[in-house]
């Protein structure tokens, strides 16, 4: 399969301090992007997606950046708050496959210090 | 909204043995996929269903099979079971890709299956 990496696989960061999750993609065909929340126990959430037309992309709190020369994705998290602490996943569609088929890093585990 | 419910939540079988995991889809998504978890990982593709058919399939062996009945639900077989298949099974719904093109993943909060 496609290689989606993350850079750091823990990230500590204090309550009410930004956080930047990176995430790198080998498949330039890759289309559509999407980044995953999972806490203990739980299936991966939903946060964000941005497709590969866009380069900036905002929700509440987080900002998914795609910079598509160098293959990278940042989620920003604003304001990080304990209940934000979970690993987060960045997940990529590959358009030449044509369906639905999504591959994941292997994920960057956030802790909030309160 | 029930979102994707997963059936069981927790199982444990032993080497050689067989296993059905089950899968409802949120209501209005007619695509099912199945991703297996390990432990410190990111979720695997196994294959994924559409109109009662495999549509496409990861890097897994024939001991895994799978079912998309016409409601939509999907079954996920295992035979054979190998201890190095002790995973978080992850079911995850969306829409046909041919009407939004690639579209959220929803996923239901797994089946862990302990194999020893």
């Amino acid at each position: 399969g496609e290689s989606v990496g993350l850079h750091l696989p823990t990230l500590s960061v204090q309550e009410g301090d930004n956080s930047i999750i990176n995430c790198a993609y080998s498949n330039s065909a890759s289309d559509y992007f999407i980044w995953y929340k999972q806490e203990s126990g739980k299936g991966p959430q939903f946060i964000i997606d941005i497709r590969s037309n866009m380069d900036k992309r905002q929700g509440q709190r987080v900002t998914v950046l795609l910079n598509k020369t160098v293959k990278h994705l940042s989620l920003q998290i604003a304001a990080t708050q304990p209940g934000d602490s979970a690993v987060y996943f960045c997940a990529e569609n590959i358009a030449i496959y044509n369906f639905n088929k999504f591959y994941f890093g292997s994920g960057t585990k956030l802790n909030v210090k309160p | 909204d029930a979102g994707v419910t997963q059936s069981p939540t927790h199982l444990i079988k032993t080497r050689g043995q067989q296993v059905t995991l089950r899968c409802s889809p949120k209501s209005g998504h007619d695509t099912v996929s199945w991703y297996q978890q390990a432990l410190g990982q990111g979720p695997q593709f196994i294959f994924q269903y559409y109109e009662e058919e495999e549509r496409q399939r990861g890097n897994f062996p024939d001991r895994f099979s799978g079912h998309q009945f016409p409601n939509y639900s999907s079954e996920l077989n295992v035979n054979a079971l190998l201890l190095g298949d002790s995973a978080l099974y992850l079911c995850a719904s969306s829409l046909d890709w041919r009407l939004r093109g690639a579209n959220v993943l929803t996923f239901g909060a797994g089946s862990r299956l302990t194999v020893l």
